[in-house]
C-alpha cells in the first residue's frame, strides 16, 4: 500500500520557467511534510519542509503548498536553475511514541526533474 | 559542520554472510534513523534510535537489528543475506527536543549481495 505517491516519473522544465512536482497521500495521520533532492551517488539532500498546520513554506526560489482536505502535497521551484536537475522526492512523517521530535518517513518514488539551458 | 557519515561506502558479499554498517550523525543531533532504498524506489524506513532505545521499527524481517551507541553513532545488522537484501542503506540524523527537525541523510552504503 503506497501510502506516499509521485505520479509523474519525470519532469523537463525550460531554465527561467518554473518547476511544479507534485505528491499525493493516504495517511491522516501524516503531520509533517519534507522535500528531498538527490543526486546519483549521494545521500537525500533536505530541501523544504511544511508542517500539517500550515498550507504554504517558503524558502528562496522554493515554496512548499499544502492541501490537506485533497491530501496534496506540491514543491515549486522560481526561477528553475540547470543545478537543479534531480531526483525529487517528497516524505511525510507519523510521528512515533515520544513526541513530535521523532517520527518515521514514508517516502515517494520520486521524480526526475530535467532543467534544460 | 561535518554531516552524516556513513562507512563503508561499498560492500560486497555473498548470500548467507552477516554485515555491519556504520553511522556518525551531524554533531548534536541524538537520533539516528535507517533506510533501505532499492533502484527505482523511495527510501523505506527500517529503524529509528534515540538515547540508545529503539523509538520505531520497519517492515523489516528480523535478520535486520541496530543499536545506538553513547556517542549517538548507530550500527545496522544484517544476518543471513539475501539476494534482496542488495540495496543502498541510509542513515539518517536529527535533533530532537524541538519539534519538526527534518532529518538529514549521509551518502549511504551500497550493498551488493553475490
Amino acid at each position: 500500500d503506497q501510502q506516499v505517491k509521485q505520479n509523474s516519473p519525470s519532469l523537463s522544465v525550460q531554465e527561467g520557467r518554473i518547476s511544479i512536482l507534485n505528491c499525493d497521500y493516504t495517511n491522516s495521520m501524516f503531520d509533517y511534510f519534507l522535500w528531498y533532492k538527490k543526486y546519483p551517488a549521494e545521500g537525500p539532500t533536505f530541501l523544504i519542509s511544511i508542517s500539517s498546520i500550515k498550507d504554504k513554506n517558503e524558502d528562496g526560489r522554493f515554496t512548499v503548498f499544502l492541501n490537506k482536505s485533497a491530501k496534496h502535497l506540491s514543491l515549486h521551484i522560481v526561477p528553475s536553475q540547470p543545478g537543479d536537475s534531480a531526483v525529487y522526492f517528497c516524505a511525510a512523517r507519523v510521528p512515533l511514541a515520544g513526541g513530535t521530535s521523532y517520527g518515521k518517513l514514508t517516502f515517494g518514488q520520486g521524480t526526475i526533474l530535467t532543467v534544460h539551458p | 559542520d561535518a554531516g552524516v557519515t556513513q562507512s563503508p561506502t561499498h560492500l560486497i558479499k555473498t548470500r548467507g554472510q552477516q554485515v555491519t554498517l556504520r553511522c556518525s550523525p551531524i554533531s548534536g543531533h541524538k537520533s539516528v534513523s535507517w533506510y533501505q532504498q532499492v533502484l527505482g524506489q523511495g527510501p523505506q524506513f527500517i529503524f529509528q534510535y534515540y538515547e540508545k532505545e529503539e523509538r520505531g521499527r520497519g517492515n523489516f524481517p528480523d535478520r535486520f537489528s541496530a543499536r545506538q551507541f553513547p556517542n549517538y553513532s548507530s550500527e545496522l545488522n544484517v544476518n543471513a543475506l539475501l539476494l534482496g537484501d542488495s540495496a543502498l542503506y541510509l542513515c539518517a540524523s536529527s535533533r530532537v527536543g524541538t519539534v519538526n527537525q527534518p532529518q538529514h541523510f549521509g551518502d549511504g552504503t551500497r550493498l551488493s549481495i553475490l
